[in-house]
């Protein structure tokens, strides 16, 4: 069974550019998040979605920072314009089980790396 | 914020020592989980241990509970080089069971 695909792997770009992250669940998990983990940090939720429906954004910076889960599958998390310090690494996760399940695992991708210049 | 808090924050062991970590946290949780990340690659779930539960066992994995403490430990016994990695302690809680990780550990394992 494939595990929790991202891409890309890696982004530099300018500050003042727009960066987008794509992310695809593993097959069948409703519940997909988005973590910012900085250098030397644990990760820190971003948005946690059910299906297409975001039910906990609260710590998602949405002046620059927006996330979209089209058909409740594949999920987008852009930045614009990225600032200086959002050099970071962007981890999705995803899991199987319903929001409030206590003992969902949660299954995370390999991370997409930004750096901004 | 981050609500766990692991100690120590570097641990370098030779292989086939144990290795013991710490983690505290603030708040009452649903249950603890460890999770281990590896240079340069996601974060992999290791074992969860409930609020009402004091000990979990899982291959060379030992956690322990202590919610009076509020504390917990992993334990990984005859440690070996591919145990070398970053430890981080999440603490679920709330009604939404979110998951708050702590700053993580690394671990060293010299062969």
């Amino acid at each position: 069974e494939a595990g929790v695909v991202q891409s890309p792997r890696y982004k530099i770009i300018e500050k003042k550019q727009p960066v987008a992250f794509w992310c695809n669940p593993i097959s069948g998990h409703n519940t997909l998040y988005w973590y910012l983990q900085n250098l030397g940090q644990g990760p820190e939720l971003l948005i946690r979605y059910e299906n297409e429906e975001a039910v906990d954004d609260s710590q998602l910076p949405k002046d620059r920072f927006s996330a979209e889960r089209l058909k409740g599958v594949d999920s987008t998390l852009k930045i614009q314009p990225a600032e200086l310090g959002d050099s970071a690494v962007y981890l999705c996760a995803s899991s199987a089980g319903a929001w409030g399940n206590a003992e969902e695992t949660q299954y995370f991708g390999p991370g997409t790396r930004l750096l901004v210049l | 914020s981050q609500q766990g808090e692991e100690d120590p924050q570097a641990l370098s062991i030779q292989e086939g020592e144990n290795a013991t970590m710490n983690c505290s946290y603030k708040t009452s949780i649903n249950n603890l989980q460890w999770y281990r990340q590896n240079s340069g690659r996601g974060l992999v779930h290791l074992i969860l241990i409930r609020s009402n539960e004091r000990e979990k066992h899982s291959g060379r994995l030992r956690v322990t509970l202590d919610t009076s403490k509020k504390s917990s430990s992993l334990l990984i016994t005859a440690s070996r080089a591919a145990d070398t990695a970053s430890y981080f302690c999440a603490t679920n809680s709330g009604a939404n069971s979110k998951l708050t990780f702590g700053k993580g550990i690394t671990l060293s394992v010299r062969p």
